[in-house]
């Protein structure tokens, strides 16, 4: 049962550089995320989706973009890396934002990336 | 604009005693509330939940209070143990299509 997955687990790049986090999730959610946690912060939304080929822009949007063009993958591209870009991202999945027996949201095991 | 607080960014506690870890909301139209539990290096992981229609959950030594006319909720841990140290966050959602998550509060339960 491999829930939410994402790759890589660490990256480093050069300012400028673009690359490309992978999510997917094996739980058919309608509903995927993308947050970033600074240190000693909490987690930003970046962006979300509520289902294949609909996004929408989160808290702190800049410098990514993202599609979903199927319910399972819903890639986060990093266009012009800054360092200001350095941080630990999270993909996550949910059924519902809303109140349903048993619904909550599942996150995968993080992203560390350095932008040097 | 913060709509989920956790005003005390970390908290220790004996182990053996109770934790309690406190989160405000500002928007009444939250009406679903989690707490996630976070180790270095992983991602976070689902607790506990509690909806409006509630002001108590409870599983096992972990219990979510809600106060809605406070716009208050709170996680209790007893016993604490060690291995609950840890940084847990609330999240809550209502109308629209997020989870608003607050800023997080380490846990440090001491042997």
């Amino acid at each position: 049962n491999a829930g939410v997955t994402q790759t890589p687990k660490f990256r480093i790049l050069k300012i400028g550089q673009s690359m490309t986090l992978q999510c997917t999730q094996d739980m058919n959610h309608n509903y995927m995320y993308w947050y970033r946690q600074d240190p000693g912060m909490g987690l930003k939304l970046i962006y979300y989706s509520v289902g294949a080929g609909i996004t929408d822009k989160g808290e702190v949007p800049n410098g990514y973009n993202v599609s979903r063009s199927t319910t399972e993958d819903f890639p986060l591209r990093l266009e012009l890396a800054a360092p200001s870009q350095t941080s630990v991202y999270f993909c996550a999945s949910s059924y519902s934002p809303r109140q349903l027996a048993g619904n909550t949201i599942y996150f995968g095991e993080g992203s560390w990336l350095t932008v040097v | 604009d913060q709509q989920v607080k956790q005003n005390s960014p970390s908290l220790s506690v004996q182990e053996g005693r109770i934790s309690i870890l406190n989160c405000d909301y500002t928007n009444s139209m939250f009406d679903y509330f989690l707490w996630y539990k976070k180790y270095p290096a992983e991602g976070p992981t689902f607790l506990i939940s509690i909806s409006s229609i509630k002001d108590k959950n409870e599983d096992g030594r972990f219990t979510a209070f809600l106060n809605k006319s406070a716009k208050h909720l709170s996680l209790h841990i007893v016993p604490s143990q060690p291995g609950d140290s840890a940084v847990y966050f609330c999240a809550a959602s209502g109308w629209g299509n997020q989870f608003y998550f607050g800023t997080g509060t380490s846990l440090t339960v001491i042997p």
